[in-house]
């Protein structure tokens, strides 16, 4: 089976903290994703990765960078970590190049900024 | 940006009801439609993928149509029970590798 890990189920940070989320897949995946869900939103995209040390704005990528520095690890940072940067931080991976290609998800980080 | 929508929103139904919802999505560019479902504490798990018009899928109690043409896709959950309640997630996926998630609909089943 395949398995992500994220480094935290909660975090609680102040205004101005430089964050870091860590994410973790086990299967050699290529891809990898970060997404932050809030309520009535659904799942939104802020940026992804195709390759080790490779990077792609998604669509929310303001107020965040991301770091891929192996191939099975891939960080999501936010410099100064703001309140309207409280939500639900979900991690995925996946195998590109099939129609069915599927990403697999990390169990969650909820982030509180105070 | 996509527009992928999902209704309802949320839904309480009896231990035993039968219930659906929907998911609708641009018609054009269609490549794939995923759903999945994300119970409480737990991570979002993949569900089913269709790419064809007309597919039809079915996992136990839970089934899923795909419509492309029209760009709907609907759920079924035959004789719910409480083990079902979690948020569904349908993910519209173009040419392009990106998948773009719908708002979810929140399923609470009552014993």
């Amino acid at each position: 089976d395949v398995k992500v890990t994220q480094s935290s189920r909660y975090l609680v940070k102040r205004t101005g903290e430089k964050v870091f989320l860590e994410c973790v897949q086990d299967m050699d995946h290529e891809n990898m994703f970060w997404y932050r869900q809030d309520p009535g939103l659904g799942l939104r995209l802020i940026y992804f990765s195709y390759d080790v040390k490779m990077k792609e704005k998604g669509d929310i990528p303001e107020g965040y960078s991301v770091s891929r520095e192996k191939k099975e690890r891939f960080s999501l940072i936010l410099e100064s970590a703001s309140t309207n940067q409280t939500s639900m931080y979900l991690c995925a991976s996946s195998m590109p190049g099939s129609l069915t290609e599927t990403q697999y998800f990390g169990p969650g980080t909820r982030l509180l900024v105070l | 940006i996509l527009n992928v929508e999902q209704s309802p929103q949320s839904l309480h139904v009896q231990e035993g009801d039968s219930t659906n919802f929907t998911c609708s999505f641009p018609s054009s560019n269609f490549y794939a439609l995923h759903w999945y479902r994300w119970e409480t504490a737990k991570s979002p798990e993949a569900l089913f993928v269709m790419t064809l018009n007309g597919d039809e899928k079915k996992k136990g109690r839970i089934s899923a149509t795909l419509n492309t043409k029209e760009g709907y896709s609907y759920l079924y959950i035959k004789g719910s029970q409480p083990e079902d309640s979690a948020t569904y997630l349908c993910a519209f996926r173009n040419a392009g590798n990106m998948l773009t998630f719908g708002g979810g609909t929140r399923l609470m089943v009552k014993p």
